[in-house]
């Protein structure tokens, strides 16, 4: 079954402490993004990645790192969380030659940040 | 930066009246703009989209038109039923097309 995983899919942690969110896709995607969600504010982009070793900033990266040193796997970093990137935060992937055309978006982690 | 504003906000319609939504963009290089359907506590799926040759598409009960003159697009639901009731978001493309900017949300409450 075709499927971008996101791991965990709930977090509560503290102020920073370094955490990761995994996301991987199983359908052979050159086009990985985050974004996160935030009420009134819709969906904001915050890093996307053309392809291996290819990663570029979304319109909101401050405080966020990424890597992409395998095709199936994107996963988001954030170093020194803080309560401002309590959010619920989305994956997505598309092929290369429909970068935005057909984004598969994985399933959400909801993250808390006291 | 770049923007997309969507209106209105929230919409409440009667089961089988039609449902328009608006959204403005601000990047005359924009030239995808898909729209994305969110049920409660689900990930965003895309409903229908438009590319800038293009003026209108349909696809059954859902239209999307694009006017690049005036920088809007609009989506259109005919006879609108309880399952449509959702978060809508229309976004665009922006830069050399590897980005996307959404609008802030559309809640549509069909009444039954």
């Amino acid at each position: 079954e075709a499927q971008v995983t996101q791991n965990p899919r709930y977090l509560i942690t503290v102020t920073g402490k370094k955490l990761t969110v995994t996301c991987s896709q199983n359908m052979n995607h050159e086009y990985m993004s985050w974004y996160r969600q935030d009420p009134g504010l819709g969906l904001r982009q915050i890093y996307y990645s053309m392809n291996v070793e290819v990663t570029d900033k979304g319109d909101v990266p401050e405080g966020y790192k990424v890597s992409r040193k395998e095709k199936r796997n994107f996963p988001l970093i954030l170093e020194s969380p803080s309560p401002n990137q309590t959010s619920l935060y989305f994956c997505a992937s598309s092929p290369r030659d429909r970068p935005l055309y057909e984004q598969y978006f994985g399933p959400g982690t909801r993250l808390t940040v006291t | 930066g770049e923007n997309v504003e969507q209106h209105p906000s929230t919409l409440s319609v009667q089961e089988g009246d039609s449902a328009v939504i608006k959204c403005t963009y601000s990047d005359s290089a924009s030239n995808y703009f898909p729209w994305y359907k969110q049920e409660l506590g689900k990930r965003p799926q895309l409903i229908i989209d438009i590319r800038s040759n293009v003026g209108e598409k349909k696809d059954q009960r859902i239209a999307v038109t694009l006017n690049k003159t005036a920088k809007h697009f609009s989506l259109h639901i005919t006879e609108t039923q309880p399952e449509d009731s959702a978060v809508y978001f229309c976004a665009a493309s922006i830069g050399y097309g590897n980005k996307l900017v959404f609008g802030a949300g559309t809640i549509l409450r069909v009444k039954s």
